[in-house]
């Protein structure tokens, strides 16, 4: 069974922090993986998504890079506002996933940051 | 990628009734999906909506308990039915058009039943 795990569960950093958020997975055969943001409450908004051929990607002070062979993906974040405060998903297309083609979650990173 | 407008954004219901939720997407989208996400926990797949067919539910949900339609590329709807205090979760709706491309999300339906 495919799972996607990340750590920590929480993390609380002063503002202008860079900080890391970790995903691993458990099969090294995916299509892709994807970071998420979501509010208290609210839908999922799209942040980066990495291609299995591709290293990393980067979207203004994000930076998500993906390593498929040992099954990890960190997420990147420079100079952390408080406007960062939310939880990040991070989601697997697994190639074994059939047709469907859906996304595998992990439980998400609840992310604080201070001012 | 594609905007999704999903609705109710929130509801309160009691036992025993039913609720639909709909998703419009604003352009011709090949996937759909209906996730829950129940309080403080993370996204679980309910079921792949099939334009004009059946849809796929994963291990756990069934098509009497979350009756799915999808009647063309741009709508969809999930039913709770019979709801009971544990159906009390976030609904959401996601697309994409394929296995690599982005998935997009709904803004999900908060669902209270007393």
């Amino acid at each position: 069974k495919q799972e996607v795990t990340q750590i920590p569960a929480a993390l609380s950093v002063p503002e202008g922090e860079n900080l890391v958020l970790n995903c691993s997975f458990t099969d090294s055969a995916i299509y892709n993986l994807q970071w998420f943001r979501q509010d208290p409450g609210k839908g999922l908004t799209s942040l980066l998504l990495i291609q299995s051929s591709q290293r990393e990607q980067t979207s203004g002070r994000l930076n998500a890079s993906l390593d498929k062979s040992s099954g990890r993906s960190t997420l990147y974040i420079a100079a952390s506002q408080p406007g960062d405060s939310a939880t990040y998903l991070c989601a697997v297309t697994f190639m074994s996933s059939g047709s469907a083609r859906q996304l595998t979650f992990g439980s998400g990173t609840q992310l604080t940051v201070l001012p | 990628s594609a905007v999704i407008s999903q609705k109710p954004s929130r509801d309160i219901c009691q036992r025993g009734t039913s609720l639909t939720i709909q998703c419009q997407v604003d352009s011709q989208v090949t996937m759909m999906f209906w996730y829950r996400q129940q309080p403080g926990q993370s996204l679980t797949l309910i079921a792949t909506a099939n334009q004009g067919s059946e849809a796929t539910y994963e291990s756990g949900f069934v098509i009497d308990k979350f009756p799915i339609s999808r009647p063309n590329l741009t709508f969809s709807t999930l039913t709770v039915s019979n709801m009971s205090p544990e159906d009390s979760s976030i609904y959401l709706c996601s697309g994409r058009q394929g296995q690599n491309t982005e998935a997009f999300f709904g803004q999900g339906t908060r669902l209270t039943v007393v």
